[in-house]
């Protein structure tokens, strides 16, 4: 159970930002958001994550709505590198801190030239 | 390069035989991780590690069998594999202390069971 829902494809013109939605309306207080991407036959890439509050790195920022049952991650000006499978994962906290990361299907974002 | 190697990144093997993947991290994390991603499915997580004990095992059948000797180090053996088993075999490793979140994987090792 993933627990989220992604639209499976997406696409935008490089250079404009990519907004890729994420629905996570079962998430409990203490789960954080997580955003990893997979590009072509590699390991997934981390990108960013978030409890409550808007997150902003040199990757990518994370909006989270208020009653935190969906959230958005932008790329500000996609680029042709961008193309990959983009995740958006609830982290299962567990009591002995470690923690899972449950992969959905994702969203197959294509940047186009 | 993110710190987690894996070998081989390759591998062709029988139904009979024995192989091992190794997965190594060079990041001073104390947990590690064995995914497994089937063409056209979503990744699942078969093994987890911290600190050197298995805490994790995602009824993954007993033809794959992991072992973590110290926290940089992980191996995934393999016998008697089934063709369903091909597959992308990811590690990953992270840093288990309440403040760091980030899983960081290796490349992968593709393999192909025939």
């Amino acid at each position: 159970d993933a627990k989220t829902t992604q639209p499976p494809s997406m696409d935008c013109a490089e250079g404009r930002a990519a907004n890729l939605p994420c629905n996570h309306s079962t998430i409990s207080g203490n789960e954080y958001v997580y955003w990893y991407r997979q590009i072509h036959s590699q390991g997934p890439q981390y990108i960013i994550h978030g409890l409550k509050n808007n997150e902003t790195n040199e990757m990518a920022s994370l909006i989270i709505t208020e009653d935190r049952k969906s959230s958005t991650l932008i790329l500000p000006h996609a680029t042709l590198r961008d193309t990959a499978v983009y995740y958006c994962i609830v982290r299962v906290v567990r009591m002995d801190s470690s923690y899972k990361l449950i992969f959905g299907s994702g969203t197959r974002l294509l940047v186009r030239p | 390069e993110t710190g987690v190697t894996q070998t081989p990144r390759h591998l062709v093997m029988g139904m009979t035989n024995k192989k091992s993947l190794k997965c190594e991290q060079h990041l001073g994390h104390n947990a590690m991780y064995w995914y497994k991603q089937s063409a056209k499915k979503p990744l699942e997580l078969m093994f987890v590690y911290s600190l050197e004990e298995r805490v994790e095992n995602n009824s993954v059948p007993s033809r794959f069998s992991p072992e973590c000797p110290n926290s940089s180090h992980l191996f995934l053996h393999l016998h008697t594999l089934q063709p369903e088993d091909s597959a992308l075999y990811l590690c990953a490793s992270s840093q288990e202390d309440g403040t760091n979140y980030e899983q960081y994987f290796g490349p992968g090792t593709r393999l192909t069971v025939t």
